[in-house]
């Protein structure tokens, strides 16, 4: 079985400072990676996806993450956050099948502090 | 762009009553994926289908019940609710092929059980 862990569950920032969170996997396979963010009372929406190729990945919003093979690990980051970024982050993984359910991480709480 | 449907958006039942939670996937989407979040909770999957046939089983009670239709709208049937049922429930839905791993994600119906 897979599982995901995210390092950090709580992160407070102040506006422009850079962020980096952190997401490992657990699963010895072939792997897809996933960043999904959810703002308060919404639903989950993809910020950027691995599924092959250039490990570093683009998403929307400003925000990349790195997937490095040889540390399980699939960090988010972004260089400048603003305050509408205050939100829940998940880290997801799915094995690689056809329709393969996610495993999340526990996610993190970002505030971003004017 | 058209997106996940779910309904009903909100739901409130009393102890061991059944509920009947609806998906209507983006147009063209063949794959139907439910998941539940409890409160200040990662999403955790339950299960999903591919072409109106069960794809993959996560973690779903045998008190719950799913199908996916001609049409690829999805239902999750729940009977003898508990409390511990409370819940948001998420559909997301894709299209399997070159996009296979790639979820969309409802707005979600919230469940409360009294």
């Amino acid at each position: 079985a897979q599982s995901v862990s995210q390092h950090n569950h709580h992160v407070i920032l102040s506006e422009a400072a850079s962020l980096e969170l952190g997401c490992n996997y657990s699963y010895g396979g072939t792997v897809n990676l996933f960043w999904y963010v959810q703002y308060p009372g919404q639903h989950l929406q993809l910020l950027l996806k691995y599924f092959s190729g250039d490990p570093l990945v683009k998403g929307i919003k400003g925000f990349e993450a790195e997937f490095i093979k040889s540390k399980f690990s699939f960090n988010l980051r972004k260089p400048s956050v603003q305050w509408s970024d205050t939100a829940e982050y998940f880290c997801a993984v799915d094995s690689g099948g056809g329709a393969d359910g996610l495993t999340f991480g526990k996610g993190t709480h970002l505030i971003i502090q004017p | 762009a058209a997106g996940v449907i779910q309904s009903p958006r909100h739901l409130i039942k009393e102890k061991r009553e059944t509920a009947t939670l609806k998906c209507y996937p983006i147009p063209r989407h063949d794959t139907v994926y439910w998941y539940q979040q409890g409160p200040g909770q990662d999403p955790q999957f339950l299960i999903s289908f591919y072409e109106k046939m069960q794809s993959d089983k996560g973690s779903i009670p045998d008190r719950f019940s799913a199908q996916q239709f001609s049409d690829y709208h999805s239902e999750l049937n729940m009977s003898s609710l508990e409390l511990g049922d409370s819940a948001l429930y998420f559909c997301a839905t894709g299209l399997a092929g070159v996009r296979a791993h790639e979820q969309f994600f409802g707005p979600g119906t919230r469940l409360t059980v009294l």
